[in-house]
């Protein structure tokens, strides 16, 4: 089974720099997908990201992008520019591209709290 | 409807009552999932509906939970006996057709306080 590692509980940020939240994961597996979500108190999930294994480009949209080592199963997403809104719980997580039970789901990591300084 | 609703937002029973939280997915989205997400935790796959079918039902911790799909849209998560450890915020998420890389779309979840 896949395991997702987020080792920074909490991180912090003044408004406008840059900050990096880090991920790993464990798979024996050679293509999947992996993504980045936000929690803000809301609590509902938001897609911040996406990345499919096969594709060695790192993914970006706006101020957010990730950097990708697919040797090293390392998926860290750096936020740029941080803004007041960015604070929120993060989430890494990891789908499968194979069939089976459980191959449906995300797994996903503890999470990260990003605070934002102004 | 413009986004995967939940109902109702917060519920709090005793224990050994019987719950049921609902989910309206996004219009048109045969794919449908259930998580639980624990205190300080990531959210943990529960079950998975293709249509009316639970197509992947292996995260569902025991047979006090069942969920159904009757019409291939809105679908409700039943808890029998609950159980203080059950209390937790369930998410449910849809996407337009289960595909692997599709982007699935959460609501804002059920907080269940068991007492």
């Amino acid at each position: 089974a896949q395991t997702v590692t987020q080792s920074q509980p909490e991180m912090s940020v003044q408004e406008a720099e840059t900050v990096t939240l880090s991920c790993t994961y464990d798979t024996s597996e050679s293509d999947y997908y992996l993504f980045w979500y936000k929690q803000p108190p809301s609590r509902q999930m938001i897609l911040v990201i996406r990345q499919e294994a096969y594709k060695q480009q790192n993914a970006t949209e706006n101020r957010f992008s990730v950097n990708f080592q697919k040797a090293a199963k390392s998926f860290s997403l750096k936020i740029s520019d941080s803004q007041l809104g960015d604070a929120a719980m993060y989430f890494c997580a990891y789908r499968t591209l194979y069939s089976g039970a459980g191959s449906y789901q995300l797994t996903f990591g503890k999470g990260t709290k990003l605070s934002v300084i102004p | 409807g413009a986004g995967v609703s939940q109902t109702p937002s917060n519920k709090v029973t005793e224990k050994g009552k019987y719950v049921e939280l609902r989910c309206d997915p996004i219009s048109g989205h045969t794919a449908l999932y259930w998580y639980r997400q624990s205190l300080g935790q990531g959210p943990e796959f529960l079950i998975y509906f293709q249509g009316t079918g639970a197509a992947d039902d292996s995260g569902l911790p025991n047979d006090r939970f069942f969920a159904v799909r009757p019409e291939g849209s809105v679908s409700t998560l039943k808890i029998q006996r609950t159980e203080r450890g059950d209390s937790a915020v369930y998410l449910c998420a849809s996407s337009s057709n289960g595909g692997r890389g599709e982007t699935q779309y959460f609501g804002p979840g059920t907080r269940l306080l068991v007492l």
